[in-house]
């Protein structure tokens, strides 16, 4: 197993532009989610989905939109881009959040800058 | 999201050396998980609990589930230079809860 995957590994966008942040688990997960991690801030949760075709807002999700077609893809797309958004962005997955099975796999991560 | 308190923000080590890390939070958490973050990577699950009281180890880390559910600790006995990186804490508020709020992570770095 592959595990979680990201792509691009990092990325430089100018302001106003768009994009999309794959990814991809080969673990059938039902749960998957986006994380954005800025320095002394820890990780904080932008949308997440508990199966396919559900998604939810998490606690920064303002400027980025989610949908999940698949169980195994989860791709997070930046509208207009803005400096502020400039971070490290994960992708996690689990089994059932629910269930107990809280180990969350998380990716390596895209790192994004906004000029 | 909840806001979990983890401290310190940053500790040196020097090898041998046994370290603790807190995390706590005006909330009640159905979950408390201990991870670990190597520079570059994402982060790792370390230790997860799931009991009010539990006492959990795993090789030289023992992370406890506080009695009023509103904290956590992470031991590392016998530090080696492989434990420098960032240590987060993460809870779960409730079963019904699909998200996790994340602590703002502890930096272990070795002491020159």
């Amino acid at each position: 197993n592959a595990g979680v995957t990201q792509t691009p590994k990092f990325q430089v966008l100018k302001t106003g532009q768009s994009m999309t942040l794959q990814c991809a688990q080969d673990m059938n997960h039902e749960y998957m989610s986006w994380y954005r991690q800025d320095p002394g801030m820890g990780l904080r949760l932008i949308h997440y989905s508990v199966g396919a075709g559900i998604t939810d807002q998490g606690e920064v999700p303002n400027g980025y939109n989610v949908s999940r077609s698949t169980t195994e893809d989860f791709p997070l797309r930046l509208l207009s881009a803005a400096p502020s958004q400039t971070s490290v962005y994960f992708c996690a997955s689990s089994y059932d959040i629910l269930a107990g099975y809280n180990e969350q796999f998380f990716g390596p991560g895209t790192r994004l800058t906004v000029l | 999201g909840q806001q979990l308190n983890q401290s310190p923000q940053s500790m040196f080590i020097q090898e041998g050396e046994d370290v603790s890390m807190n995390c706590t939070s005006s909330s009640i958490f159905n979950t408390w998980l201990w991870y670990k973050q190597d520079p570059g990577e994402g982060p790792v699950l370390l230790i997860a609990l799931y009991k009010a009281g539990e006492l959990t180890s795993n090789g030289r880390l023992t992370a406890q589930f506080g009695i009023t559910r509103k904290d956590s600790f992470l031991n590392i006995s016998a530090s080696i230079p492989s434990d420098v990186g960032i240590y987060f804490c993460a809870g779960q508020l409730g079963s019904n809860d699909y998200k996790l709020s994340f602590g703002a992570g502890t930096t272990v770095t070795v002491r020159a």
